[in-house]
């Protein structure tokens, strides 16, 4: 069975500072997609970013990279100069060729001023 | 402009009764999602349609049918609820097949609260 799996249940980090979020999964597929979503207070998902397995590069979006290292199946996502809007439960992502977007258990990071 | 919109946001009900939750999407996708957020905030598939059809139907009880009237609207009915269907349900949309990575946007979700 493929899972998702985040083993820290919560952090938090100093407003400005650099965060790193972990996330292993476990498939046996060769292509797939891996994603990172936001869920602020407000209960909204919010697309973080994303990446291709195909692609060696490591995806980057502004303030936001992942680490992604495909041998070790590995995802974790930096954020660099944290900000106070930041405060979010992460959610790490694998979507599997059946077409299912499968969870992690979520990391809440707390952004501290 | 909302995206992919529910209703109702919020929904307080007695163990047994019947509700829906609708959700719609205007951003042309054709294919859309149900999940359910836990007490614990783990997120999980419910149901995928693509163009109307049921392609990915997880392991739910009965009591939940879905329903896609169009590719725009996917309905969530439950009969006779319980007090375990307490959750938030999230609706959600994307382009094209899933399996293909495309991005799911989702809704603002619904709490449901059985009493």
């Amino acid at each position: 069975a493929q899972t998702v799996t985040q083993s820290q249940p919560e952090m938090s980090v100093q407003e400005a500072e650099t965060v790193t979020l972990s996330c292993t999964y476990d498939t046996s597929e060769n292509n797939y997609y891996l994603f990172w979503y936001k869920q602020p207070p407000s209960r909204q998902m919010i697309l973080v970013i994303r990446q291709e397995a195909y692609k060696q590069q490591n995806a980057t979006e502004n303030r936001f990279s992942v680490n992604f290292q495909k041998a070790a199946k590995s995802f974790s996502l930096k954020i660099s100069d944290s900000q106070l809007g930041d405060t979010a439960m992460y959610f790490c992502a694998f979507y599997n060729q059946g077409g299912k977007l499968i969870f992690g258990q979520g990391t809440e990071l707390s952004v501290k001023p | 402009d909302t995206a992919v919109s529910q209703t109702p946001k919020y929904l307080v009900t007695q163990m047994g009764n019947d509700k829906s939750i609708k959700c719609e999407q205007n951003l042309g996708h054709d294919t859309m999602y149900w999940y359910k957020q836990d007490s614990k905030k783990f997120l999980k598939i419910m149901f995928s349609y693509n163009n109307k059809e049921l392609i990915i139907n997880e392991t739910v009880p009965n009591r939940f049918s879905p329903k896609s009237p169009d590719k725009a609207h996917l309905n969530l009915h439950i009969n006779s609820l319980e007090l375990g269907d307490s959750a938030v349900y999230f609706c959600a949309s994307s382009r094209g097949l899933a399996g293909r990575g495309n991005e799911q946007f989702f809704g603002p979700g619904t709490r449901l609260t059985v009493l």
